[in-house]
């Protein structure tokens, strides 16, 4: 199975920060990763697909790269309905793991 | 826009199934891909299987192998998942996601069912 190693879990910022997140795979998944967003009581959101695409609705502040065994979540400029659980999730190949989770606190 | 609707909670003893179902509306299920994750309290996402009616696609983490079983209904748009030999460890929310076009990522996802095992 492809291990997905994500840090930090948990990171704490404030409205109008920067942050990224990063997901390591282990081994190459070329462009295959996904990163969802998780507010609690509620499902997973897509945010990002194919490392750097983004999902429908998703606002510009969030952005994906990389490609290979390293990808980053980047969120520029965070608001208030930001502050919540990320995820990735490698969909190379069966079965399609998820990493452990970035809890994003407010500072 | 594709709406998946899961079914209701359920409580189960120790060694019971549940079967839960996922129904679609506003398009179909048929030539996409379904995902079923489980969610324990407190802890992060576990991708248990998928399935994809049209080509037969059927694939089981691990984890799940022996214990979990994907079916289709066609007429009714409706995937199920059920998993046998319940045990207090799968007590958790669990979710199916539909893919989206053109791609087999969880675009569109059900509200989640809570399934809670205790004796």
């Amino acid at each position: 199975d492809i291990k997905m190693t994500q840090s930090p879990s948990t990171l704490s910022a404030s409205v109008g920060d920067r942050v990224i997140v990063t997901c390591r795979a282990s081994q190459s998944i070329s462009k295959w990763l996904a990163w969802y967003q998780q507010k609690p009581g509620k499902a997973p959101s897509l945010l990002i697909y194919e490392a750097s695409s983004l999902g429908g609705g998703v606002p510009s502040r969030f952005s994906g790269s990389g490609s290979g065994t390293e990808f980053t979540l980047t969120i520029d400029s965070l608001q208030p309905d930001d502050f919540a659980t990320y995820y990735c999730q490698q969909y190379r190949a069966f079965p399609y793991t998820f990493g452990l989770g970035t809890k994003l606190e407010i500072k | 826009q594709v709406q998946l609707m899961q079914s209701g909670a359920e409580v189960k003893k120790p060694g019971a199934s549940v079967k839960i179902s996922c129904k679609a509306s506003g398009d179909t299920l048929f030539n996409h891909y379904v995902h079923w994750v489980r969610q324990a309290p407190g802890q992060g996402l576990e991708w248990m299987g998928i399935i994809k009616p049209e080509d037969g696609t059927l694939s089981y983490a691990q984890n799940f192998q022996g214990r979990v079983t994907l079916t289709w209904d066609t007429s009714t748009n409706t995937v199920y998942m059920e998993l046998n030999s319940l045990t207090s460890d799968d007590t958790a929310v669990f979710y199916c996601a539909r893919s989206q076009s053109g791609s087999s990522v969880s675009g569109h996802w059900g509200q989640g069912t809570l399934v809670t095992v205790s004796s």
